[in-house]
């Protein structure tokens, strides 16, 4: 599995935009870049995922990179809630929905 | 998306059992994986349990050690064999459906095991 290289640690002040960064230097051109983030105490949550456009849902927004070897999960008003550990994982295309957690990013969110 | 049962939720266990998880799920899916999470750590994947046949492990998981079923669609089991303190983890389920677009997984609130 192509790998991801997250920061350990970051935070960020309620209300305030996050943006969680990614490198996948190593990505295939069918693999999927996915983000699931795990609350404390829960099994993790799918974010977002993306191939190669931008992408936005009702929790965040994914921005890849043109040559795809970076993202980043934007979340655009942190709230308390969101303090949770950000994985980026990358999946190849097909029925294959194996997922490689890595050691993902801790999120912290001050009041 | 899919609604996801474990059983037990959390237990204390004495070195040299074996406990059995059950993944229950609320609608048919097409995947099923065994995770395991060690204190403080990411998530390592298991194996993948298929429905009648023997699951498929990764590297550094036997089936001696962690048996798995899953005889329907709808429903796995993992079992945690002849345990020690090292085995003491959270152990959770994660399940795939065809249906969503997405390829996302949805994961069980996990088994939090305690081997004394």
């Amino acid at each position: 599995d192509a790998k991801t290289t997250q920061p350990n640690s970051m935070e960020s002040n309620e209300e305030e935009p996050v943006h969680l960064p990614c490198n996948h230097s190593t990505i295939s051109g069918t693999d999927y870049i996915h983000w699931y983030r795990q609350l404390p105490s829960q099994g993790p949550e799918y974010v977002i995922h993306g191939l190669t456009s931008n992408v936005n849902n009702r929790m965040a927004s994914l921005a890849i990179a043109e040559d795809r070897k970076s993202s980043t999960l934007i979340l655009h008003r942190a709230t308390l809630r969101d303090a949770a550990v950000y994985y980026c994982i990358l999946r190849s295309g097909g029925s294959n929905y194996k997922l490689t957690f890595g050691k993902g990013t801790l999120l912290t969110v001050n009041p | 998306s899919a609604v996801i049962s474990q059983k037990p939720s959390r237990d204390i266990c004495q070195r040299g059992t074996s406990l059995t998880i059950q993944c229950q799920v609320d609608s048919q899916v097409t995947m099923m994986f065994w995770y395991r999470q060690q204190p403080g750590q990411s998530l390592t994947l298991i194996a993948t349990a298929n429905q009648g046949s023997e699951a498929t492990y990764e590297s550094g998981f036997v089936i001696d050690k962690f048996p798995i079923s899953r005889p329907n669609l709808t429903f796995s089991t993992l079992t945690v064999s002849n345990m020690s303190p090292e085995d003491s983890s959270i152990y959770l389920c994660s399940v795939g459906t065809a249906k969503t677009n997405t390829g996302e997984l949805f994961f069980g609130e996990g088994s939090r095991l305690t081997v004394l």
